[in-house]
């Protein structure tokens, strides 16, 4: 059983849409991290949160922090191809004990 | 900078040989870690390496699994013998901490089939 629980687990959408990814569990995390992953390649961090209720931008991706450190959000206005990817949360605890969700697979189509 | 180095990138064996990872991580980091990643799913945890010692083995199937980090640089993850079931991605990866927090940075992976 996973301890954090993504959803969706695919979305397919057009070039443009808005789009948000869910990430929960019932446990609190010190931090959490969301990674991309391309197909034949490693996850690559794309952001950190730490704080409660912390919203942090990268562009058009939007990062949020629950305020109880248990659930967090992404979101990505107007997507393009450029987005698509196996979208991975990460809860960190014991400051680098990392547990990762089940992943949001996500195709943009041009 | 050169980033975390595995290999082979690919490797297909019959069920019950062995097979061996290589991974070589981000010079000054630390921390190094093996994951295994089933299909469509995320990383699962096998072992994390503070330096040389393993400082958490406990998702580690020890009756067929073995890792080594010997001076506390690159590692090696065995498997024997393999089973139909280990074919996955192996990934490594190693960390920093950096603005109070850690830093993963993976590798590609090493696809295993077993057959």
């Amino acid at each position: 059983t996973q301890l954090l629980e993504q959803s969706p687990q695919f979305l397919s959408i057009q070039e443009g849409e808005n789009l948000t990814v869910y990430c929960n569990s019932s446990s609190v995390f010190s931090s959490l991290q969301w990674y991309r992953q391309e197909p034949g390649e490693g996850p690559v961090l794309l952001v950190t949160v730490v704080t409660g209720g912390e919203v942090k931008k990268l562009k058009r991706l939007t990062f949020q922090f629950g305020d109880a450190r248990k659930d967090s959000s992404l979101h990505i206005t107007a997507a393009q191809p450029g987005d698509t990817g196996l979208y991975l949360c990460a809860g960190v605890r014991n400051f680098n004990k990392f547990y990762f969700g089940s992943g949001t697979k996500l195709n943009v189509k041009p | 900078e050169a980033g975390v180095v595995q290999s082979p990138r690919y490797k297909i064996i019959e069920k019950k040989q062995p097979v061996a990872f290589w991974c070589n991580p981000i010079s000054g980091h630390n921390t190094l870690y093996w994951y295994r990643q089933n299909l469509g799913q995320g990383p699962e945890l096998l072992i994390r390496y503070e330096n040389e010692e393993a400082v958490d083995d406990s998702q580690l199937p020890k009756d067929r699994f073995s890792a080594e980090r010997l001076k506390g640089v690159d590692s090696t993850l065995k498997i024997q013998p393999a089973e139909l079931g280990d074919s996955a991605v192996y990934l490594c990866a190693s960390s920093l901490l950096a603005g109070g927090s850690y830093e993963q940075y993976f590798g590609p992976g090493t696809r295993l089939t077993v057959t």
